[in-house]
């Protein structure tokens, strides 16, 4: 399978400030990326999706100018959660679909808690 | 309508029983189909790709049928480690659509 690695795995910041969490497609070519969010004991919930090169596609309901999705080669792309408030405290995932890998695989997530 | 549909469960069964899950879904277009698994307060990992031939991987066997739009996967001989969410996933182009997830839990 590939590997998709995700950092921080854990952040702590304080109301108002800014987080950027990386993506990386570490041994193959990731076209498209997928940005998750999921909420103790809820299923995944889709925010964005973005094929390096190309600005991001949001789902309803996520904000774009709060969530900053950043995705400029094939193996990275960035999520900053832009003037974090405690509501969005959550579980972030990434995963990545691309060349030769065309199933999604799956960062080992990011715990974001924002006090 | 939902793209995919799963029964949330729980289902809870015995060490070595059999369990099946279903998952229904709604876009005839759907190209490709698959399992993932998902451990508390972890990320999914990939368990199973679905063929329309079926397939089988040790214990675990998934099945596709276009015509009634549904998968399946089987696991026989559970194990305790077995215990986590299943995923059905659902893919057109570059959308991947996630069902809920069902919980299975194995008892000793």
């Amino acid at each position: 399978g590939a590997v998709v690695s995700q950092h921080p795995s854990w952040v702590i910041c304080k109301s108002g400030t800014s987080v950027k969490i990386e993506c990386r497609s570490l041994d193959f070519q990731a076209t498209t990326m997928f940005w998750y969010r999921q909420f103790p004991k809820q299923s995944l919930m889709l925010m964005a999706t973005s094929n390096e090169g190309s600005k991001a596609t949001y789902e309803q309901g996520v904000e774009k100018d709060k969530f900053l999705i950043n995705h400029a080669s094939l193996t990275l792309s960035t999520l900053t959660v832009t003037s974090a408030h405690p509501e969005d405290s959550s579980f972030y995932i990434c995963s990545a679909s691309g060349i030769p890998h065309y199933e999604q695989y799956f960062g080992p997530g990011t715990r974001l808690t924002v006090t | 309508r939902k793209e995919v549909e799963q029964d949330p469960g729980p289902f809870n069964v015995p060490e070595g029983a059999t369990v099946a899950f279903n998952c229904t879904y709604s876009n005839s277009a759907s190209q490709s189909f698959f399992w993932y698994r998902q451990d508390c307060r972890k990320e999914p990992k990939l368990l199973m790709s679905v063929y329309s031939s079926g397939n089988e991987d040790g214990r675990f066997t998934a099945q596709l049928n276009r015509a009634s739009q549904y998968i399946s996967l089987l696991i026989r001989d559970s194990k305790l480690s077995d215990s986590a969410t299943y995923l059905c996933v659902v893919n057109i182009g570059n959308q991947f659509y996630f069902g809920t997830g069902t919980s299975l839990t194995v008892i000793p």
